[in-house]
């Protein structure tokens, strides 16, 4: 089955510089969710999308932007990179009307590390 | 407030016995989803199992099954016949509400490590 595309896998960045994470959701999920996971951390809720629209905002910093686009992928992009935003990004999908059952389904992540 | 708390940074389980890993939420919503997420050393998060607030059973999935205690807030994942695959970060997540993009609030998760 196919499961949540993120790419790169990894990636390495200057501090100053900027980073753009795709994440291709799973056929039929019009829901796509970012998340951030630090160094030994739990994963904290960046922004959502659905039906290409935004439709919750957790602690992205104003840095970062995000859009879903007509095919319902969705790209975060992160400007003026600074050491503290290594961590590994991850993206995740959900299909629609499933109510409290909504399984976000995780992508393989893609792990930022700012020099 | 913390909406997830997992009080067990690590535990350690023998090969073949069972363990169960700790989790307790806070929510006023009535409506609400439990998750269990595995996450090996390779980073992925790999989703376990799901509980409802609503359910009246406890959730099963092959070895895994949810201890959920509605009156104590707790969903404790219990892993069954455990394996040496088992070893991995899992990590407690909820989701509050009916809408279809609510965002999940995760614990800090539980390291096990499987003793052969």
């Amino acid at each position: 089955a196919a499961g949540v595309i993120q790419s790169p896998r990894h990636l390495i960045k200057e501090k100053r510089e900027t980073a753009t994470l795709k994440c291709y959701p799973i056929p039929r999920h019009d829901t796509v969710y970012w998340y951030q996971q630090g160094p030994g951390q739990d994963p904290q809720f960046l922004i959502s999308f659905y039906e290409k629209m935004q439709s919750d905002k957790g602690s992205i910093p104003d840095r970062f932007s995000a859009q879903q686009f007509s095919d319902y992928h969705s790209e975060l992009n992160m400007s003026s990179l600074e050491l503290g935003d290594s961590a590994l990004y991850f993206c995740a999908s959900s299909l629609p009307g499933q109510g409290a059952k909504n399984i976000q389904y995780f992508g393989a992540g893609t792990r930022l590390s700012v020099l | 407030a913390q909406k997830i708390t997992q009080t067990q940074p690590g535990m350690f389980v023998q090969e073949k016995e069972a363990v169960t890993l700790d989790c307790t939420y806070d929510t006023s919503d009535p409506s609400y989803g439990l998750f269990w997420y595995k996450q090996p050393s390779s980073g992925e998060m790999i989703f376990l199992i799901y509980q409802g607030s609503y359910d009246q059973q406890n959730a099963t999935e092959g070895r895994y099954s949810l201890n959920f205690q509605k009156a104590r807030k707790s969903a404790n994942l219990v892993i069954s016949a455990s394996q040496l695959g088992d070893s991995a970060m899992y990590f407690c997540a909820m989701r509050e509400g009916l809408g279809n993009f609510n965002k999940f609030y995760f614990g800090s998760g539980t390291k096990l490590n499987v003793k052969p």
